[in-house]
């Protein structure tokens, strides 16, 4: 399987802390994505980081990527209890027409 | 713009039965794709489409056929439905998986009796 792994499995903080979640992955890719997914939802698009880059932003989102050890982080600033949701990554191969998921993380935000 | 339709959102099967999920997608986009949820396994792929004519399989193919007549339409056939099949499908569409995203549908969920 090409699935990546994310983790924890399961992260539980306080209204207003960062939330930190973890991806790895198995082959070389041409950009990885991460999604969130709310309870009974389809899958939405967060953001997308390319092989070439290090870090990205957007909004309270950062996403790093360590290609060297097939990596990447999610990071959530000040974290609301909207943002309680599944989070995947997802890679596309450096050749290939597939997007492989992750396992998820289940991110609560108590209020 | 409406952006991925699936139809239907849920179904209830017994075992042998056929069945078609519909998935329509209103953006032009060449890739489509359909993965499988289910709980602790993330997102598994089943079969995927570059283009009109063009479909491939994926990680889990078997038992599920897929044509893709029309840029707009991927519709997932069930040949055979096992109580393994049951689980929640997605249907998912890009402009290219190299520089584009996936927008998903709201999933359909399948019990298979």
């Amino acid at each position: 399987s090409q699935q990546g792994e994310e983790d924890p499995q399961a992260l539980s903080i306080q209204e207003g802390e960062n939330a930190t979640m973890n991806c790895s992955y198995k082959t070389s890719i041409n950009n990885l994505q991460w999604y969130r997914q709310n309870s009974g939802r389809g899958l939405v698009h967060l953001i997308l980081i390319r092989s070439n880059e290090r870090e990205k932003h957007s909004g309270r989102l950062r996403v790093t990527l360590d290609t060297s050890k097939k990596s990447s982080s999610l990071l959530i600033t000040a974290s609301r209890a909207a943002d309680t949701a599944s989070y995947f990554c997802a890679t596309v191969p450096f050749t290939g027409n597939q997007f492989y998921f992750g396992t998820g993380t289940s991110l609560t935000v108590i209020p | 713009n409406a952006g991925v339709t699936q139809t239907p959102k849920f179904q209830v099967l017994k075992t042998g039965q056929s069945m078609t999920l519909q998935c329509a997608q209103d953006m032009n986009h060449e890739y489509m794709s359909w993965y499988r949820q289910d709980p602790g396994m993330g997102l598994r792929l089943i079969h995927y489409s570059v283009g009109a004519g063009i479909t491939d399989q994926g990680e889990v193919p078997n038992g599920y056929n897929v044509s893709r007549s029309t840029t707009e339409d991927f519709p997932l056939r069930l040949l055979s439905a096992a109580p393994s099949q049951t689980s929640v499908y997605f249907c998912a569409s890009s402009y290219t998986p190299q520089i584009g995203e996936l927008f998903f549908g709201e999933g359909s969920r399948l019990t298979v009796l």
